[in-house]
């Protein structure tokens, strides 16, 4: 048990649509990241937040966003949704440098 | 561009035997090494983190770190079949939080 709980579990949805996914951390875990694994591959990093900022930011576009709330909570938004979207989404969080990962969301677009 | 390399696999191991996993990285900057375990469809769980040259050891698990070398390896002794899963090696610089990952080893142990 990481203390790490991601919503929804699985989601399909269709090209062009919007999705939001959804992460609650431990109290204390000041450190948000998101990664997308496709299929075969290691994760690759999205971006971070500390504090409610972002503070960090992989190779993706600007449609995907994020937010981290006060209550440790933090949101990945997607916009305009492609077929090579469709991963496992990722959130991790922890207070020193060690990373613990919710179950994650697999997403599918059709 | 910061790599870290692992070899995809398969490695097979007869149960009982020692597996060796083994993964090296670009950026010498980095000062943490981790190895995560993940099941298929399941999300990436933390086994081992290492941060200064050497051994550690922790149950079954030791991880390996060379900084001059630019390698870190795991070894499992007294493999289970339950270890059987998709071994990552995720590193990570000291000025932020991420993490640069291997594309992951994946382990079989034969009863």
């Amino acid at each position: 048990e990481t203390g790490v709980t991601q919503s929804p579990t699985h989601l399909i949805k269709t090209r062009g649509q919007q999705v939001t996914l959804r992460c609650s951390s431990q109290s204390g875990h000041n450190t948000v990241s998101w990664y997308q694994q496709a299929l075969g591959q290691g994760p690759q990093f999205i971006f971070q937040y500390y504090r409610e900022e972002e503070n960090g930011r992989g190779n993706f576009p600007p449609r995907f966003s994020g937010l981290q709330f006060p209550n440790y909570s933090s949101e990945l938004n997607v916009n305009a949704l492609e077929l090579d979207d469709s991963a496992l989404y990722l959130c991790a969080s922890g207070a020193d440098f060690e990373a613990f990962f919710g179950q994650g969301t697999r997403l599918t677009v059709v | 561009q910061k790599e870290v390399e692992q070899n995809s696999g398969p490695l097979s191991v007869p149960e009982g035997a020692i597996a060796s996993l083994n993964c090296t990285y670009s950026d010498r900057g980095s000062q943490s090494f981790f190895w995560y375990r993940q099941y298929s469809g399941k999300s990436p769980e933390l086994i081992m983190s290492i941060y200064s040259n050497g051994d550690k050891e922790d149950g079954r698990f030791t991880a390996q770190l060379n900084k001059a070398s630019q390698y870190v390896s795991l070894l499992i002794r007294d493999s289970q079949p339950s270890d059987s899963a998709t071994y990552l090696c995720a590193v990570r610089e000291d000025s932020n939080y991420q993490l640069i990952w291997g594309a992951g080893t994946k382990l079989i142990i034969k009863p």
